[in-house]
């Protein structure tokens, strides 16, 4: 079982739906992220939090919102999504935002934009 | 900005047999490091080994051990004794060591596949 739990698994909305991903980490860690991977491309960092609060935003379409209500928890909100926005969304967490603190990653929501 | 190249999208190798996977890097730090992170089918991706820069030894995890060339800016994965649950996307990440965790970048990845 993963320390890191992702819910839905995958998840297919039309470009006027709002929808929402879900985190949980059960690894009493203090950093949280958002990951957007696409085909073959590098993993894209969208968002970062520690201790619930946004560190990092690395210039994401306003149409994603993320929330971290709690160290546990992380939400990200979706609304009004473009086809190419359809990708595998990952989350992670680590026990600090610090070089040597390894991430560790939950299965993932596949998002498909219709 | 630093730069991570694995340079083959697939690769493909017999069961108990040895396969090297490639990653070259691009920077201009003289300490950080490198990871080799493999996502099977189930998506999750997991930490399979790491490399701090400053230190000359190669790591070695079981069946997984790197070759870390610093003045190259090499870093290959080598999995010995080939096996079925090794089959996996694999990518390769560098971390500056003066930054945190938000400045991880990953290459491609490279597509293994393991034949019975």
């Amino acid at each position: 079982e993963t320390g890191v739990t992702q819910t839905p698994r995958h998840l297919v909305m039309g470009m006027t739906n709002k929808k929402s991903l879900k985190c949980e980490q059960h690894l009493g860690h203090n950093a949280m992220y958002w990951y957007k991977q696409s085909a073959k491309k590098p993993l894209e960092l969208m968002f970062v939090y520690s201790l619930e609060e946004r560190v990092e935003n690395n210039s994401v379409p306003s149409r994603f919102s993320p929330e971290c209500p709690n160290s546990s928890h992380l939400f990200l909100h979706l609304h009004t999504l473009q086809p190419e926005d359809s990708a595998l969304y990952l989350c992670a967490s680590s026990q600090d935002r610090v070089y040597n603190s390894p991430l560790h990653f939950g299965n993932g929501t596949r998002l498909t934009v219709t | 900005a630093q730069t991570v190249t694995q340079s083959q999208p697939e690769m493909s190798v017999q069961e108990a047999e040895t396969v090297t996977l490639s990653c070259t890097y691009d920077t201009s730090e003289s300490d950080y490091y490198l990871f080799w992170y493999k996502q099977p089918p189930s998506r999750q991706m997991i930490l399979v080994i790491r490399q701090e820069a400053y230190k000359q030894q190669n790591a070695t995890e079981n069946r997984f051990s790197v070759n870390f060339q610093k003045a190259a800016k090499s870093f290959s994965l080598k999995i010995s004794d080939s096996q079925l649950g090794d089959a996996a996307m694999y990518f390769c990440a560098y971390l500056p060591t003066n930054f945190g965790n938000e400045k991880l970048t990953f290459g491609t990845g490279t597509r293994l596949t393991i034949i019975p």
